[in-house]
């Protein structure tokens, strides 16, 4: 099956860093990657969706500014949240949408923990 | 908008039968999908309902119906490695967005 790595798998930082996550498609070409942010024992909330060589469209009440997503290439996205606080402490995961036939399917990348100090 | 509906939490006894309902409300339905994600792990795709009807893949089955903006996932024999979470999804435009249920915690007991 396709495998989506993601970079790191954990980070902690100080309050007003900036952090940078990699979301890979290894085997395959991705042009659509989700991210998502999970809180414990919640549902995936759906951030943004980054397509290959175009803006990415985020979720209402998801700052841009806050959460830049870059999608440069067809087999990597990146998300940095910027000026991190502790609320933006949180589990995030990528997913790259399967290609034709299957766009139905999502392929998750192992997720990063991230926690602000 | 959209909005989700599960159940929070089903036990169930090893080599039993269980059934994971999920209702939705949403624009632009295309399909409903489901998704196993063990503690601390990714989620993994299990099963895709674009039309009405059931579909069957190895002990899991997943059903869907339009009108009745429900459907529902179905596990059989269990095993004590199915204990996760399972979440229904339902794809919007195109499949560029995917958007989850609250999830449901299946505890498979001896």
């Amino acid at each position: 099956g396709a495998v989506v790595s993601q970079h790191p798998s954990r980070v902690i930082c100080k309050s007003g860093t900036s952090v940078k996550i990699e979301c890979r498609s290894l085997d395959f070409q991705a042009t659509t990657m989700f991210w998502y942010r999970q809180f414990p024992k919640q549902s995936l909330m759906l951030m943004a969706t980054s397509n290959e060589g175009s803006k990415a469209t985020y979720e209402q009440g998801v700052e841009k500014d806050k959460f830049l997503i870059n999608h440069a290439s067809l087999t990597l996205s990146t998300l940095t949240v910027t000026s991190a606080h502790p609320e933006d402490s949180s589990f995030y995961i990528c997913s790259a949408r399967g290609s034709m036939p299957n766009v139905n399917e999502q392929f998750f990348g192992p997720g990063t923990r991230l926690t602000v100090l | 908008g959209q909005s989700l509906e599960q159940p929070s939490e089903v036990t169930a006894v090893e080599g039993a039968i269980v059934q994971i309902n999920c209702t939705y409300q949403t624009s632009g339905f295309y399909g409903l999908s489901w998704y196993q994600q063990h503690d601390g792990g990714a989620p993994t795709f299990l099963s895709y309902n674009g039309l009405d009807g059931l579909e069957e893949t190895g002990r899991f089955s997943s059903f869907l119906s339009r009108s009745d903006s429900y459907g529902y996932l179905l596990l059989q024999e269990l095993q004590m490695k199915d204990s996760a979470s399972y979440f229904c999804a339902v794809s919007g435009y195109n499949f560029n967005k995917f958007y989850f249920g609250s999830g449901t915690k299946l505890n498979v007991k001896p």
